[in-house]
């Protein structure tokens, strides 16, 4: 059964660091695309980052060079490394699996329960 | 950025009765969109893929069309647990994946 787990969510002050883990079981994350998409109290999705199995790695604008999307292939878990947090970094974040077929990317199909990051003083 | 545009932001109807939701992009995404079902406290639900396909264990009352700017949800006749958000999301190229802004589709 494929399961994701996140973790690493809690209070931050700005300016503040926190590294978000999702630990998969299931399925392979290196062999996968792995998405992270967060959703503001009340609003809609964001996408922030992907990380493909290749290893290429791509962010949204609004958090391109604050964050960092990686992965631990022998703990089969992906990680968010967020710097220099900001009030809208608040969220709810979630990892997701993209749904391959035939070798192309078709909507993320999995998703972990979501973690609550605040950033407040 | 592609950004896509949902309407009508709120949908009031009734049990049984037809749903469509619209999503436009602001340049083609070909066939790379997909729709998904979110309800409150809950992480969102793959309905439909590549415009068109339903998701694994999706019923048969959710469908998709379009190409290009233009895609539709249709839910045929709504059942009870319909009544959610629905977000649209396309990822026309490698780089970058958006989100339209969602529709609340509440019983009337």
């Amino acid at each position: 059964e494929v399961q994701l787990v996140e973790s690493g969510g809690g209070l931050v002050q700005p300016g503040g660091s926190l590294r978000l883990s999702c630990a998969a079981s299931g399925f392979t994350v290196s062999s996968n695309y792995m998405s992270w998409v967060r959703q503001a109290p009340g609003k809609g999705l964001e996408w922030v980052s992907v990380i493909y199995s290749g290893g290429s790695t791509y962010y949204a604008d609004s958090v391109k060079g604050r964050f960092t999307i990686s992965r631990d292939n022998s703990k089969n878990t992906l990680y968010l490394q967020m710097n220099s947090l900001r009030a809208e970094d608040t969220a709810v974040y979630y990892c997701a699996r993209e749904a391959l077929y035939s070798g192309s990317p078709g909507g993320f199909d999995y998703w972990g329960q979501g973690t609550l990051v605040t950033v407040s003083s | 950025e592609i950004v896509l545009t949902q309407s009508p932001a709120t949908l009031s109807l009734s049990p049984g009765e037809r749903a469509t939701l619209s999503c436009r992009a602001s340049q083609s995404v070909s066939s790379y969109l997909a729709w998904y079902q979110q309800k409150p406290g809950q992480a969102p639900r793959l309905l439909i893929y590549d415009a068109s396909n339903r998701a694994t264990g999706i019923p048969a009352r959710f469908s998709g069309s379009g190409s290009g700017t233009d895609f539709t949800l249709t839910i045929s006749s709504l059942e009870p647990e319909d009544f959610a958000v629905y977000y649209c999301q396309q990822r026309s190229n490698w780089f970058s994946i958006t989100f339209g802004q969602g529709t609340r589709l509440e019983i009337k």
